[in-house]
């Protein structure tokens, strides 16, 4: 059964880079059909996607992240990462990685869902 | 940007039906999803491909999905269904989720 577990520094400080690494295990991250994925959700609040990537090297991004954000994939070390420059308190969150399905139907259109989820890493600005 | 509305709140007695709503424009020729998520928990996948069951998620959850509005409905409640719902969509270019809706079971 696969098993995601975010990993990373609690604390950041102003106008520094959080870099967070989940990692995969019980199957493989090049497992064809999926993608990997960063959920992010405010104390108090819902929930918000930063992006995805696949092994194949495509990638999403929300677009009031992207220029902020990189999610990179580590097929060697079954991880991937992401990484958030010019943090401030609006980043302060509790982060989630997922495993994100990518499917086809009958019509040859796309459906995704996020059937894994690690259990979140806590992140907190400290100035 | 693509939304996705959902009520903040819908309360519900144990053993009826609660049924959560999830708009958004089109939604009915996306594919929509629902996570369940308890205090202090991950988010869990109740159902994907607007209808369609996880194994291990009671049959008491079922979704429809159709013109502007998805809908999460929950038959027989239980006091441990009590927890966020979050609808989820894909807009072709990114991931959005609804607001969120908190169940309460009185």
């Amino acid at each position: 059964q696969v098993q995601l577990q975010e990993s990373g520094p609690g604390l950041v400080k102003p106008s520094q880079t959080l870099s967070l690494t989940c990692t995969v295990s019980g199957g493989s991250i090049s497992s064809a059909g999926y993608y990997w994925s960063w959920i992010r959700q405010p104390a108090g609040k819902g929930l918000e996607w930063i992006g995805r990537i696949n092994t194949s090297g495509s990638s999403n991004y929300n677009p009031s992240l992207k220029s902020r954000v990189t999610i990179s994939v580590a097929a060697s070390k079954n991880q991937f990462s992401l990484k958030v420059t010019s943090v401030t308190a609006a980043d302060t969150a509790v982060y989630y990685c997922a495993r994100e399905g990518e499917r086809r139907d009958g019509y040859n259109r796309y459906y995704y869902y996020m059937d894994v989820w690690g259990k979140g890493t806590t992140v907190t600005f400290s100035s | 940007s693509y939304d996705l509305t959902q009520p903040p709140s819908v309360s519900v007695s144990p053993g009826q039906t609660a049924t959560i709503t999830c708009s958004g424009d089109d939604l009915g020729d996306k594919y929509a999803s629902w996570y369940q998520q308890k205090p202090g928990q991950s988010p869990v996948l109740v159902i994907y491909k607007d209808t369609m069951r996880p194994s291990g998620i009671p049959e008491r959850f079922s979704a429809s999905n159709s013109g502007n509005t998805a809908s999460l409905t929950i038959s027989g409640t239980q006091a441990m269904d009590e927890a966020d719902y979050y609808c989820q969509a894909w807009d072709g270019s990114t991931v959005v989720f609804g607001g969120g809706t908190k169940v309460t079971v009185l």
